[in-house]
């Protein structure tokens, strides 16, 4: 079946805009992650969904960085007020339920803040 | 000190070599080792994944773990220029769904 989509896959931001960046799992899997990698290195965890249920979000640097998935398929990840440093590769990943080490990630979404 | 530590690279080895990817870690209780390769503007694809010690294969692909050094190797056997990309190893405890990433090590096998 089709793997992770997410859209778009680049985005440039003016500093203080918002964005939203969306993705589509993998059809079934109930774990959703968001992972943020910055150029020349590895991707590091921001956010987990369970089903709609959001249980972790430890990860997201400042209260600017909201995710969502109110019906436990497609996620929306949205940054307020945009900064420089927010620029980075934006990953999803879903796997299959409580097999979390078979993640299976989108192509990303390329953010760049001017 | 990073949790995990991964050579950056770049690797440049021949066709057909064989290649020893490696990470270390500090963490004692991880349980899951995972390899990804990650070609450039795409994402990680899980190559493979060992869960606690030991050796594991698949096709041209060898992973270990050694829990004793807390090292853990993957090798690419009779290396193709396709298998250029960055490969990432990726840990975790057991029960876990958050994993640390190494920072990636660059591979370019040369035709």
């Amino acid at each position: 079946g089709a793997g992770v989509s997410q859209s778009p896959r680049y985005k440039v931001a003016k500093r203080g805009q918002d964005v939203a960046l969306r993705c589509d799992p993998i059809s079934g899997h109930v774990s959703l992650f968001w992972y943020q990698q910055a150029l020349g290195q590895g991707p590091e965890f921001l956010t987990y969904f369970q089903n709609e249920a959001q249980l972790d979000k430890s990860g997201l640097p400042s209260d600017r960085f909201f995710a969502e998935r109110p019906e436990g398929s497609v996620s929306t990840l949205k940054i307020q007020r945009t900064q420089q440093e927010d620029s980075a590769v934006y990953l999803c990943a879903s796997s299959p339920e409580e097999r979390y080490h078979e993640q299976y990630f989108g192509p990303g979404t390329r953010l760049t803040v001017t | 000190q990073k949790e995990v530590e991964q050579d950056p690279g770049p690797l440049s080895v021949p066709e057909g070599a064989i290649v020893s990817l490696n990470c270390t870690y500090s963490n004692s209780a991880f349980q899951y080792f995972m390899w990804y390769r990650q070609y450039s503007r795409k994402g990680p694809e899980l190559l493979m994944y060992t869960y606690s010690s030991g050796n594991k294969e698949d096709g041209r692909f060898t992973a270990q773990v050694d829990k004793s050094s807390k090292y853990i190797s993957l090798f690419i056997r009779d290396s193709q220029p396709s298998d250029s990309a960055t490969y990432l190893c990726a840990m975790g405890d057991s029960g876990t769904y958050k994993y640390i990433f190494g920072t990636g090590t660059r591979l370019k096998v040369l035709a």
